[in-house]
């Protein structure tokens, strides 16, 4: 089983609001990731989680927050978004020992929209 | 830095044709992976076939094969007898062996249509 899950599935928000997106995967797997996708463009890395600590940012705004509560969750914290913040948000996640280690896995990805 | 490159923004193919989507890259290194994923309109990202740079066997996966040519850093991907379900956005990506995170680099996406 090789299954990722995002919630929610679309999400429109104001620039005020204070919104989550949530990421869970169940197949043990210690690195997970977040991307941003715009359409027709290939995904750009936010942030990398390894063994439950933050390992990479790739200088993303302070306005998203990821957290990482345990090895099968991961969450981005939205706040004070902008317009041009609306995109295809998707998680991966890697395992990290034994076969497969060198494959992401992807979710089904939240649209955002940022009114 | 690596670069992946897919020169091909659109390609359309007949159903049950076979299609080649082409993706080169550029890196010094010489221990790495090489993926194809498919994102149809349903928006997920999907593992198509995935190739060890130090195997020199072509990675096939059903109706999925690549060529991979790594003195070209090319690595094609062939689809044969393609169906309707084909239809989507192909990333063809680059991660370095042991990188840090893990990170992949990402072509621009090859659109393909797939015709009845």
């Amino acid at each position: 089983d090789t299954e990722v899950t995002q919630t929610p599935k679309h999400l429109v928000m104001g620039m005020t609001n204070k919104k989550s997106l949530k990421c869970e995967q169940h197949m043990g797997h210690r690195a997970m990731y977040w991307y941003k996708q715009k359409a027709k463009k290939p995904p750009e890395l936010m942030f990398v989680y390894s063994y439950e600590k933050l390992s990479i940012n790739e200088s993303v705004p302070s306005r998203f927050s990821p957290e990482c509560p345990n090895s099968s969750l991961l969450n981005l914290h939205l706040h004070a978004l902008q317009p041009e913040d609306s995109a295809l948000y998707l998680c991966a996640s890697r395992g990290t020992s034994g076969g497969g280690t060198d494959t992401q896995y992807f979710g089904p990805g939240t649209r955002l929209t940022v009114l | 830095a690596q670069t992946v490159t897919q020169s091909q923004p659109e390609m359309s193919v007949q159903e049950a044709e076979t299609v080649t989507l082409s993706c080169t890259y550029d890196t010094s290194e010489s221990d790495y992976y090489l993926f194809w994923y498919k994102q149809p309109p349903s928006r997920q990202m999907i593992l198509v076939i995935r190739q060890e740079a130090y195997k020199q066997q072509n990675a096939t996966e059903n109706r999925f094969s690549v060529n991979f040519q790594k003195a070209a850093k090319s690595f094609s991907l062939k689809i044969s007898d393609s169906q309707l379900g084909d239809a989507a956005m192909y990333f063809c990506a680059y991660r370095r062996n042991n990188n840090a995170g893990n990170m992949l680099t990402f072509g621009g996406g090859t659109r393909l249509m797939v015709k009845p």
